[in-house]
């Protein structure tokens, strides 16, 4: 079992439908957990973080956290052609070196 | 710069050679972090810098990897005998690195490494 599970993708959605990205993780000491955006041939970009159990918004994201079920997960609303990316998660098992899953391509549709 | 700096973008070098590849992270930031993606993968962990405390340098995966971080901020990641499977993008990431785990990392556009 990988530490971080994310499905590859891809996954297609229309322009201005909800994105529902998903992350499982194995340890449950892990404390700390991100979103980072990543477009092709370009360096991971930062766009959430979520510390506590339930929901945090940014704009047109949410991440929402369950630690019970080790489960995090983001929602991109209204979705863009520009957030066609690959979305990773990464965790924080308090030894502070982030695992990363290997992330999730999304493609939205014009 | 207001952001992790990478040098070189792309390095081309042949089998056998040694390299060196740099980053100089945000100003302020103490921790400091490397990390290389191949093609299509995750982000595999290389080591991690924390003021000045020991590295850790779990994620090495060879003896021909080694890493120094100078006067706490600019550190050099340096690559020995260079093999073909060392071809990826290695990316450095900074962050404040305070006493707990929940700072965010900030990465720069890494440097790709292709062995021919």
């Amino acid at each position: 079992q990988k530490e971080v599970e994310q499905n590859s993708g891809p996954l297609s959605v229309p322009e201005g439908a909800i994105a529902s990205l998903n992350c499982t993780y194995s340890d449950r000491g892990s404390q700390s957990f991100f979103w980072y955006r990543q477009y092709s041939g370009k360096s991971p970009e930062l766009i959430m973080s979520i510390y506590s159990n339930g929901d945090k918004e940014d704009g047109r994201f949410t991440a929402q956290l369950n630690k019970a079920s080790q489960y995090v997960s983001l929602l991109i609303r209204d979705s863009q052609p520009s957030d066609s990316a690959t979305y990773l998660c990464a965790v924080n098992k308090g030894r502070r070196a982030l695992t990363f899953g290997s992330g999730t391509r999304l493609q939205v549709q014009p | 710069g207001a952001g992790v700096s990478q040098s070189p973008s792309n390095k081309v070098t042949e089998k056998g050679k040694d390299v060196e590849l740099r980053c100089d992270p945000i100003s302020g930031h103490t921790a400091l972090y490397w990390y290389r993606q191949s093609l299509g993968q995750g982000l595999e962990f290389l080591i991690y810098f924390q003021g000045n405390s020991a590295p850790d340098k779990s994620g090495l995966p060879s003896d021909r990897f080694s890493a120094e971080r100078t006067g706490g901020s600019v550190s050099t990641l340096t690559i020995q005998r260079t093999q073909q499977e060392d071809s990826a993008v290695y990316l450095c990431a900074s962050s404040l690195g305070v006493s707990n785990s929940n700072q965010p990392q900030h990465f720069g556009d890494g440097t790709r490494l292709s062995i021919l």
